[in-house]
């Protein structure tokens, strides 16, 4: 089956700009988790979707915010974009209940000009 | 979430076995163990968990020390497609959030 899709693979935007990311998850998974790379801090969790419900949050600023759709597609937002939103981010679904893994996208590579 | 110790570099001959160790000594009762890969550019591989028991796939073992304070990851036949950098988390049971390190960076030599 289909593997987890993030759109674009890479983006180009300029300070003060939004963003929106989008993820389509792999089918039947009902959790959708965002993360953000980058060289200086690694993988850190952003937050997760359930059913549409934001379930857990990391610690970003608000301008990171993020919703799930009935059919499970996630999208998350970056209003006014500084040069260190500048990152890999990555989409994990998984089905969402205790201990089951989360497969990964390859990400959209993200630079903030 | 407990945190977890990797050393920072490992390399390995291709063709003899990887043998990566993570220490989590404050784990809880309830904490999984997981272990994830990333491949340059590539988003992150699940590899194989276990709570307490060993645990084998097709890809990896992973041995859990009896007082659960340390693992070590064990590829069995490394090849030059194994380097990467490996993840080892700790993750409480319900949590879907994964808290990563900095990981063991291996590189598989010829």
């Amino acid at each position: 089956k289909a593997g987890v899709t993030q759109t674009p693979r890479y983006l180009i935007k300029t300070r003060g700009q939004q963003v929106t990311l989008s993820c389509s998850p792999i089918s039947g998974h009902r959790s959708v988790s965002w993360y953000q790379q980058t060289p200086g801090q690694g993988l850190q969790f952003l937050f997760e979707y359930f059913s549409e419900t934001q379930r857990n949050k990391g610690n970003f600023p608000g301008r990171f915010s993020g919703r799930q759709f009935s059919n499970s597609r996630s999208e998350m937002n970056v209003s006014t974009l500084e040069l260190g939103d500048s990152a890999l981010y990555l989409c994990a679904s998984s089905v969402g209940t205790a201990n089951t893994e989360a497969f990964f996208g390859q990400g959209t590579r993200l630079t903030v000009v | 979430d407990a945190k977890t110790t990797q050393p920072p570099s490992m390399d390995c001959a291709e063709g003899r076995a990887a043998n990566l160790p993570c220490n989590h000594s404050t784990i809880s009762g309830n904490e999984y163990v997981y272990w994830y890969r990333q491949i340059h550019s590539q988003g992150p591989q699940y590899i194989i968990h276990g709570l307490k028991n060993n645990e084998t796939n097709e890809m990896a073992s992973l041995i859990i020390t009896e007082d659960r304070k340390s693992s070590t990851l064990i590829l069995p036949h490394a090849t030059l497609r194994d380097t990467a950098v490996y993840y080892c988390i700790v993750r409480a049971s319900g949590a879907n959030n994964l808290f990563f390190g900095t990981g063991t960076r291996l590189t598989v030599i010829p």
